[in-house]
């Protein structure tokens, strides 16, 4: 059984950094995209990016291009989503989702989840 | 852009009643279509992909159907512990998510 265990939640100051990981177990973790999704207080699921650890490149949202970061180390079965110059609108849970097809990052759905990290912007 | 549109943003249901929601592609998608469940303070569960297949898992009364560019999640006979928020999400490409459709019961 896949389990994702992400890191616990952070308050950050506005305009600072923040970078959230995500420890697979329980499955083959480099041939699987690991994806980031967002939401806010409240309000709907966004796609973030992702990547797939074994190619090591990552596809992002037009949206966070140039303000995320996504990576992953296979060694410890590890991805991380850094987001800079945070805004007070950046305060959501933060979730890492598996990709449920094999070697896709867009193309692809989601059927194991990770508990969620709450990331607090507040000055 | 491709929009994802989900409608009722709401809806409340009896017991035993059969629910329709509905998701719209402002362009076609094929069958590139997922639908997930979140509870209250859960994380979301995957339900259906490729418009219409079941999950492992999930119960027979969750079907999904459409393609191109209308879609639609049915629960045949609403249950209590089907209160949730309803999420489509296309993934012909970059993956978008519909804005949700809230169920409670009445």
């Amino acid at each position: 059984q896949v389990q994702l265990v992400q890191s616990g939640a952070e308050v950050k100051k506005p305009g600072s950094s923040v970078k959230v990981s995500c420890k697979a177990s329980g499955g083959t973790f480099s041939s699987y995209a690991i994806s980031w999704v967002r939401q806010a207080p409240g309000q709907g699921l966004e796609w973030m990016g992702g990547i797939i650890p074994i190619f090591g490149t990552a596809n992002y949202a037009q949206k966070f291009q140039g303000r995320v970061t996504i990576t992953a180390d296979e060694s410890t079965s590890t991805a991380y989503m850094e987001l800079s110059s945070l805004r007070s609108e950046d305060t959501a849970v933060y979730y890492c989702a598996r990709g449920r097809l094999r070697f896709l990052v867009e193309g692809n759905y989601f059927d194991y989840w990770g508990q969620g990290t709450l990331v607090t912007v507040s000055s | 852009d491709i929009q994802m549109t989900q409608s009722p943003s709401s809806l409340s249901a009896s017991v035993g009643d059969r629910v329709t929601i509905t998701c719209r592609a402002s362009q076609g998608i094929s069958n590139y279509l997922a639908w997930y469940q979140q509870k209250p303070g859960k994380v979301p569960k995957l339900l259906i992909y490729a418009a219409s297949t079941l999950q492992s898992g999930v119960p027979s009364r969750f079907s999904g159907s459409g393609s191109g560019t209308d879609f639609t999640l049915t629960i045949s006979s609403l249950q209590p512990e089907d209160v949730a928020t309803y999420y489509c999400q296309k993934y012909n490409s970059a993956p978008l998510f519909g804005g949700g459709t809230k169920v409670e019961i009445k």
